[in-house]
Formats: C-alpha cells, sequence, structure tokens
C-alpha cells in the first residue's frame, strides 16, 4: 500500500463509451501525475499538476482530459478512445516540483482495455 | 533535458550482490539522482535518491562518481524478489522538465535461484 489509491483497477470500454479514472492520495502531497505504459514500453508522462495548477501536457490527445479538483484528487476522462489506448494507466503523487530531494509515491494502476 | 543511460538487463544470483550502473554526463549541478524499480504488473516504487553524497537505506547503496557523471545502485543480497526493472532518473531543477520524473528504459534484472 502506497498511499496512492487508483479506481477502477481494471476497466474495458468500447470505443464510443465515456469514462473516468479516478486517483486519490491523503500524503498530502501538492503535485500528482497521470503516466500511460504500453506493453514493453517505458512510462509515458502525460499530465502534471502542481497545486492543482496543470503544469504539463505531454502532447495527449484531447480524448483523455484531466481534472484535479483539489490536491487530493486527480481524475482522467476518457472519450472515444482508440484499441492503440490500451494501456496501464499510472498515478504518482509527490511533495511538490520543487521538492525534487522527496520521493514520488505511484498507485497500482488501471489495466485498460479499448474494445 | 538531463538523460540515463543503463544497460537493457542484467543477471545475478540470489543472495550475490548487484551493481546496476547509470551514466548520467549532463547532470547539471543541482539534479537529484533517483532509482525506482518496477515489479511486475505493479507501478514502480521509490528505491532511493540522491545528489552528491553516497547514499543507504533498507533497501539498497547509491554510490555517486565524484564528478556526479555516473552512479551506481548496490544491492547487497539479492533476492527473488528483486527481479523488477530498475530506472535511473535525474529529477531536473530546470527547464522544461523542472521537478517531473521521466523514465527511460531501465535495466531488466533478472535473478536466479
Amino acid at each position: 500500500e502506497t498511499g496512492v489509491t487508483q479506481t477502477p483497477r481494471h476497466l474495458v470500454m468500447g470505443m464510443t463509451n465515456k469514462k473516468s479514472l479516478k486517483c486519490e492520495q491523503h500524503l498530502g502531497h501538492n503535485a500528482m501525475y497521470w503516466y500511460k505504459q504500453s506493453a514493453k514500453k517505458p512510462l509515458e508522462l502525460m499530465f502534471v499538476y502542481n497545486f492543482k495548477e496543470q503544469t504539463e501536457n505531454n502532447s495527449v490527445p484531447s480524448r483523455f482530459s484531466p481534472e484535479c479538483p483539489n490536491s487530493s484528487h486527480l481524475f482522467l476522462h476518457l472519450h472515444t478512445l482508440q484499441p492503440e489506448d490500451s494501456a496501464l494507466y499510472l498515478c504518482a503523487s509527490s511533495q511538490d516540483l520543487g521538492q525534487m530531494n522527496t520521493e514520488a509515491f505511484f498507485g497500482q494502476g488501471t489495466r485498460l482495455t479499448v474494445v | 533535458d538531463a538523460k540515463t543511460t543503463q544497460p537493457n538487463s542484467m543477471e545475478s544470483n540470489e543472495e550475490e550482490p548487484v551493481h546496476l550502473p547509470c551514466n548520467h554526463s549532463t547532470i547539471s549541478g543541482t539534479d537529484y539522482i533517483h532509482w525506482y524499480r518496477q515489479l511486475p504488473s505493479q507501478g514502480p516504487e521509490y528505491v532511493i535518491h540522491g545528489l552528491t553524497s553516497n547514499v543507504n537505506n533498507r533497501m539498497a547503496s547509491l554510490a555517486i562518481a565524484e564528478d556526479r557523471k555516473s552512479s551506481t545502485l548496490i544491492l547487497h543480497r539479492a533476492t527473488l524478489r528483486d527481479a523488477a526493472v530498475y530506472y535511473c532518473i535525474l529529477r531536473d531543477s530546470g527547464g522544461t522538465s523542472y521537478g517531473k520524473l521521466t523514465f527511460g528504459q531501465g535495466t531488466i534484472l533478472t535473478v536466479h535461484p
């Protein structure tokens, strides 16, 4: 248990569906991240929030829409996805972007399958 | 953006020490060196980090070269549960990657019984 909780753990969705991934942490962290990990590939940073402000959008298609209503919660809204979007989606949190001598904590991920 | 270079894979025998190297020749003076590992079907977990001095914790040791252009993660006695992908990451102090953790390919560590 890392203190970062992701739900659901597994999700199967059709290409016309709309779904949301949720990430929650009560570690008092102010930076939260979304990563995508496709099979046999390294983690790709998607979005970063620091003190609820989005500081990074790593050229992510608009069918992925992040939301950070407060420092403890992070969502990833999904709509009209493609089969190639099937991957493990990981959430992480850390103290804040300026605290580089602190570690990040990762959730267990959501395994997404787009059919 | 600072980058790291690691061997694609390494092998070890159980209960032997493992030295995982990482090169980061473009490191800047205030970049922290972080190590994470990812076990199969799990999210990455923090292992250790350092700036200039060698560091020890309950999981591993981190040896940092005097010029900081390379570092080595040391697992003192490998166990089967240490089989994972190990990532060496520079946590950037400046530029567009400020503070972020950018993962590379990592080193796949196989531990033999």
